[in-house]
């Protein structure tokens, strides 16, 4: 079964400085994933997602994430974060099995520093 | 375009009471997906419809929650009795069927059973 690991619970940034979430994956073959951002009382919203082809996305809100199999790992970047990003980040993963079953990471809380 | 549309919002309610919550899916979309999301963790997947049927419900407590999908459209969750563990935000999305297209997500509804 597939598994999605963020090591980071809370991450403090400044204001304008840059921003690297963590995450690792399990799963046997190409997965899926996804980043999706929720902030207080809101629902997820997809910030990006990797099917196949360039490892380097782009997605909305100037993030960006980069897919390394050799790391099983998907680790989304912002090179300047503002205040307004302060939100939990998922990660997330469909695999096997079929139906989009999305199996989520525990979240990262991001607080930005003005 | 509307977005996935969940109601209450907010649901206060004793142990051993009954609960439903309702979800109104992006039209279009055959796919309707009913998450747990407990405090501090990533969405869990309850249940999973195409058009009126469940089709991966594994992870459906059935002596005490229960759900349907009339008509292919909305969907509502029940709990029947709530328990105090049932405190959590309960969100429900919707895609289109097949692949592992984006999944959108309702605002969520907010449980707390006391």
């Amino acid at each position: 079964a597939q598994s999605v690991t963020q090591p980071d619970i809370h991450i403090t940034v400044s204001e304008g400085a840059s921003l690297e979430l963590r995450c690792n994956y399990s799963y046997g073959a190409t997965p899926y994933l996804f980043w999706y951002v929720q902030s207080p009382g809101q629902g997820l919203q997809l910030l990006l997602k990797y099917f196949s082809g360039d490892t380097l996305v782009q997605g909305i809100k100037g993030f960006e994430a980069e897919f390394k199999r050799s790391q099983s790992s998907f680790n989304l970047r912002k090179p300047s974060v503002h205040w307004s990003d302060a939100a939990e980040y998922f990660c997330a993963v469909v695999g096997g099995g079929g139906g989009n079953k999305l199996t989520f990471g525990t979240g990262t809380q991001l607080k930005v520093e003005l | 375009e509307a977005g996935v549309v969940q109601s209450p919002r907010y649901k206060i309610i004793e142990k051993k009471q009954p609960v439903a919550f309702w979800c109104n899916p992006i039209s279009g979309h055959n796919t309707l997906y009913w998450y747990l999301q407990n405090l501090g963790q990533g969405p869990e997947l309850l249940i999973r419809y195409e058009n009126e049927e469940a089709v991966d419900d594994s992870q459906l407590p059935k002596d005490r929650f229960s759900a349907e999908r009339l008509k292919g459209v909305d969907s509502t969750l029940k709990i029947q009795p709530a328990e105090l563990g049932d405190s959590a935000v309960y969100l429900c999305a919707s895609s289109f069927s097949g692949g592992a297209g984006e999944q959108f997500f309702g605002p969520g509804t907010r449980l707390t059973v006391l």
